[in-house]
């Protein structure tokens, strides 16, 4: 079955600097990639999503890039602000099944 | 998007004993799903419950332990059954399918925290 990597497990970063997970799979048969923010005792939120036939995606401060040949994808924040502090999931999606990877606790510190 | 919801929110309950857990949304989804958050850790995929007939379960999960229920498109149980201090997780639904959107996309429910003593 699916297996997702995910680094770092933590990450602290200066508000206003760029933070960066990175993600692998194994399925080469796995299409779809969404990224979920996490808050503290909160559900975990849909907050941007790539599919296999696209290399890149942005949405305002944060983008995803895919590279299907290495199997890996990147969630990219710019402009960090205290509100981004979370944990971030990434996953991989073959068959209609999420496999996730094991989150990256993202510290802000102003 | 679709409003989720689960009941209950949070309980705390003795070994050996059962707990029901439910999920509604308020739109027809064609995919449900059941998955479990122990403290600290990723989501694991229990089940995906399938309206009409028997829910499909990942390794390492099985029915007499987590029985699950699918009765129409805008609800689902899970049941924790004989449970033990290793149950205690948050328990979170997901639904995708809606409407035009992929099958893949996901949208969770805001979670049952469990406790057992």
């Amino acid at each position: 079955g699916e297996n997702v990597e995910q680094h770092p497990s933590t990450l602290s970063v200066q508000e206003g600097d760029s933070a960066v997970i990175k993600c692998t799979y194994s399925d080469s048969a796995s299409n779809y990639f969404p990224w979920y923010k996490q808050e503290l005792g909160k559900r975990p939120q849909l907050i941007i999503d790539i599919r296999s036939n696209v290399g890149e995606k942005k949405d305002q401060r944060i983008a995803v890039t895919l590279n299907k040949t290495a199997k890996h994808f990147s969630l990219h924040i710019t402009e960090t602000q205290p509100e981004d502090s979370a944990v971030y999931f990434c996953a991989a999606s073959s068959w209609g099944k999420l496999q996730f990877g094991a989150g990256t606790q993202v510290v802000v510190t102003p | 998007s679709a409003v989720i919801s689960q009941k209950p929110s949070r309980d705390i309950c003795q070994r050996g004993t059962s707990l029901t857990i439910q999920c509604q949304v308020d739109s027809q989804v064609t995919m449900m799903f059941w998955y479990r958050q122990q403290p600290g850790q990723s989501l694991t995929l229990i089940a995906t419950a399938n309206q009409g007939s028997e829910a499909t379960y990942e390794s390492g999960f099985v029915i007499d332990k987590f029985p699950i229920s699918r009765p129409n498109l805008t609800f689902s149980t899970l049941t924790v059954s004989n449970m033990s201090p290793e149950d205690s997780s948050i328990y979170l639904c997901s639904v995708g399918g809606r409407g035009t959107t992929s099958t893949d996309t996901q949208y969770f429910g805001p979670g049952t925290r469990l406790t057992v003593l």
